[in-house]
This record gives C-alpha cells, structure tokens and sequence, in this order.
C-alpha cells in the first residue's frame, strides 16, 4: 500500500539515450511533483502538476519533459541524456484544494546514473 | 524570493543529549514552514509543520520545532537524542505564486548521533 511509488528504483544508462521514469500516487492528491536531488543532496523543484494541468515549471532543459495522464500519475521523459543528469529524481503529490499548508509525500527515488 | 538556510552541514551529538538543527527563513509574507527528514536512500518524511498559531509544535518521533517570528528562525529540536534519528533533515518554506504551493528546500543538516 505504497502511498507514491516510482520505478525503476535504479535507472543506467548511456549518454544520449532517452528514458523515462514512472510515478503512481495512492492518496487522492491533486498535486504531483518532480524534485532532482544532486550528489550534494541538494533539492530543487522541477516541475509540478495540478489536476493535469502544468503549474510549476522551473529552469529546466527542454530535454526533460514531464506527462500527466490522470491525477494519479506523473511521469518524466528525458531526452538525449547527458552526464550532468545523474542525479536522483524524486516523485511526490499534496493535496492543495481545500486545505492549508498540506504536506508533501515523497517517492523513494530513482537513482539515475548516465555513463 | 523565498529562501531557508540551514548553517550547520553536519550535527553531531551524545545519545540521550538533547539536540538542535538550525534553520532560518526568508518570505515576503506570512510563512509556511516545514521539516522533513530522509534516511539513506529513501524519499523525505514529513515530520511537523508550522502554518499559524502556537509558537511550538509538535511532530513525529518526539521531535518539535520552535517559530521565531523576529529572529526568523524555526529551529528542530529534540529533548534526547537516539542513534536512529541519524539521518539527513530539511527546513522548507513555502509561498504561493499563482495560487499554488511552491516549496523551497534548505541544503540540508546531516544528524550524527554517537552512541
């Protein structure tokens, strides 16, 4: 009973290729969202979506490119994959209508390593 | 612009010592201040948040957190340590542009507890 699940839980890969990192949330959020942790453990918001519809969209190369079929999910293609993307990419969803300060509830990660 | 900063890269602390991880904030307006916790290669926890009202709140794991409206701060404290609360933990803040959250991380505080 998974709340945000995330596959694949590991992601290799040589540069230049495109992959795509899947995310399912079980809560009934309307919100999801892309984070990118660094080897510094540095997060940075990269993209959210609000029932569908794109709301947060930060500086990031127009090679990644995220996909919200349903409220439920929030996947992030990334093209022509290059070194300086490995990272590990965190999935997460809040419920915003209707309720202050909501928390986020966080994926376990993928960890993406471009060789 | 909405900022955190966490001062302290690493806490190291005596278990059963009461502890404290550091944390200061910026927003033009009123804000919404959170701790998360994440343990190794796992996404982040929520563990207590600050939107309006008593000064002190309470979380999860015995933790709490302190607002101080005019040092800005919202220090996470704990009154004994236990060696598994090391981990890495995170202050963030949040604001609304356009009518939906946008949330700052700080750079993270590794916790070391020392049996």
């Amino acid at each position: 009973d998974t709340a945000v699940s995330q596959t694949p839980k590991y992601l290799v890969t040589q540069m230049g290729n495109d992959k795509s990192i899947k995310c399912e949330q079980n809560l009934g959020h309307d919100t999801m969202y892309w984070y990118k942790q660094d080897s510094k453990k540095f997060l940075k918001i990269m993209f959210s979506y609000n029932n569908k519809e794109l709301i947060i969209n930060e500086t990031v190369p127009n090679r990644f490119s995220p996909k919200s079929p349903d409220k439920a999910h929030l996947n992030l293609h990334i093209n022509s994959l290059e070194l300086g993307d490995s990272a590990v990419y965190f999935c997460a969803s809040s419920q915003e209508s209707g309720f202050q300060g909501s928390p986020l509830h966080f994926g376990n990660g993928t960890r993406l390593t471009v060789t | 612009a909405q900022s955190v900063a966490q001062p302290e890269d690493q806490v190291n602390v005596a278990e059963g010592n009461p502890l404290t991880v550091k944390c200061t904030y910026s927003v033009s307006g009123n804000p919404y201040l959170f701790w998360y916790v994440q343990y190794p290669n796992r996404g982040l926890q929520f563990l207590l948040k600050y939107i309006t009202g008593d000064n002190l709140v309470k979380g999860s794991y015995g933790f709490e957190a302190e607002f101080n409206k005019s040092q800005t701060s919202f220090h996470l404290k704990k009154p004994s340590a236990l060696v598994s609360d090391s981990a890495l933990y995170f202050c963030a803040v949040r604001e609304k542009p356009g009518g939906y959250q946008k949330v700052t991380f700080g750079t993270g505080t590794k916790l070391q507890v020392i049996p």
